[in-house]
């Protein structure tokens, strides 16, 4: 069936380096893939999202490109900001719902 | 637009006691879901309505959980005899039901605390 993994659980980075999340996925139609963000006590929103094999997608500051070929779909920032600190789901969708990973927290400090 | 509202935003249920969550989607949506979070599992597909019928509920546990949509307006989802291990943060999400490539809209959940 279709899943999704994310590897890192926890992420703490430094105000200004970059960051990237992993995630990848296993499916057997042509994926769509997204991420969503998460801050602490509000609802998950739509970060950005992807269909279009090796295309970059932007938003926010963030990007990401899907790589059918290796099943990937990392998040990446060039430089974070305290205010990304959240939880970050990427998620599949099988054409009606949205299946997701466990997640990765990012932590920003100082 | 108010977003996907939930209704309460907390409730604390005893062991064994039935909680029943709501969820009033976006106005126009046809397709809402629900979705289970906690920090070991992440985000759980539960169940999914679209105009109103329910299309897939493979994620409901079989025992205990039921999920309804009588009308356009909002579903509830009702979780009898709750055990510790349903506390968890319940998600309901909303879309306009256009297919894979279609945003879906999230409310801030219901947090269950079964004691």
């Amino acid at each position: 069936g279709d899943s999704v993994t994310q590897t890192e659980g926890l992420v703490t980075l430094t105000k200004g380096l970059p960051v990237m999340l992993n995630c990848t996925y296993q499916t057997t139609y042509s994926p769509f893939l997204f991420w969503y963000v998460q801050h602490l006590n509000e609802a998950p929103k739509l970060l950005l999202k992807s269909s279009t094999d090796n295309k970059r997608t932007e938003h926010q500051g963030f990007y990401a490109t899907l790589h059918k070929s290796s099943s990937s779909f990392h998040l990446q920032k060039s430089s974070v900001q305290l205010s990304d600190s959240a939880l970050y789901f990427c998620a599949l969708s099988d054409y009606n719902v949205l299946y997701f990973g466990s997640g990765t927290k990012l932590t920003v400090e100082p | 637009n108010a977003g996907v509202i939930q209704t309460p935003r907390h409730k604390v249920t005893g062991k064994g006691q039935e909680a029943t969550l709501w969820c009033e989607p976006i106005s126009g949506h046809s397709a809402v879901f629900w979705y289970r979070q906690t920090i070991v599992q992440g985000l759980e597909f539960l169940t999914y309505f679209r105009n109103q019928a329910p299309i897939d509920d493979s994620g409901m546990p079989k025992e205990r959980f039921s999920a309804q949509m009588p009308n356009q307006s909002h579903s509830t989802l009702k979780i009898q005899s709750t055990q510790p291990q349903d506390s968890a943060v319940y998600l309901c999400a909303s879309s306009l039901g256009g297919g894979a490539n279609t945003e879906v809209f999230f409310g801030k959940g219901t947090r269950l605390t079964v004691v």
